[in-house]
């Protein structure tokens, strides 16, 4: 299984939205409807920010949300803030492991 | 509230095997649908997730890391641990074990619960 494709970095002014997008196949991100999106600020581990595609889990701002369609599955950060400033990684199950994505870092200007 | 703890050598050197041990509280490993996986990060590289065990003890490798890798679980110390052969310059990361869940009434299929990671080194 290969690694799923992110860009290596995205970046936004405060107030705006951002989209980061991560392309699988239809052997993972295409096949099933358990993609997952994680942040993770320098030094600190990982946090989940999406799951199931589009869910949430309590406590992370409605400002992330999660989409896809086909092979690709989509992070869009809206209202950006300052703290939003991290390194954001995609996961994707594959009907028996989980493939992560080379990472997005994502810059507030 | 869910924890988990890496522990292990912060220095290996090459050809030895890894011995990692995940400390986890707050969940039980015998609870249908549970599982802990491991995942790694070399130093200002990405992700790289590789292994899962269930709580009914089935287990899954990152193909590519397959032969070298060994997960299991001790229920009753709330441990998981991961073993890997033949170490390398290469295998140097952070090594972060985190909380899996199957079932509807969890975060299905991602790791909503991550330890705070443990660095290894390989190098002679």
């Amino acid at each position: 299984q290969s690694a799923l494709t992110q860009p290596p970095s995205a970046s936004g002014s405060p107030g705006q939205s951002v989209t980061i997008s991560c392309t699988g196949t239809s052997s993972d991100v295409g096949g099933y409807n358990y993609v997952s999106w994680y942040q993770q600020h320098p030094g600190k581990a990982p946090k989940l920010m999406i799951y199931e595609v589009s869910k949430r889990p309590s406590g992370v701002p409605d400002r992330f949300s999660g989409s896809k369609s086909g092979n690709t599955a989509s992070l869009t950060v809206s209202g950006l803030q300052a703290e939003d400033e991290a390194d954001y990684y995609c996961s994707s199950y594959t009907g028996s492991n989980t493939v992560f994505g080379g990472g997005t870092k994502l810059t507030v200007l | 509230q869910i924890t988990l703890k890496e522990s292990g050598p912060t220095l290996v050197k090459p050809t030895q095997t890894l011995t990692l041990t995940c400390t986890f509280s707050g969940f039980s490993l015998s609870s249908s649908g549970v599982g802990v996986g491991w995942i790694r990060q070399p130093p200002g590289e990405a992700l790289e997730w590789l292994a899962l065990i269930y709580w009914n003890d089935e287990r899954r490798y990152s193909p590519s890391l397959k032969s070298r890798l060994t997960i299991t679980k001790d229920t009753s110390k709330n441990q998981v641990v991961l073993t890997m052969t033949n170490m390398d310059p290469v295998d140097t990361a952070t090594y972060y074990c985190a909380h899996y869940c199957t079932s509807t009434s969890c975060y299905r299929r991602a790791f909503d619960y991550w330890g705070q990671g443990t660095l290894v080194t390989v190098s002679s």
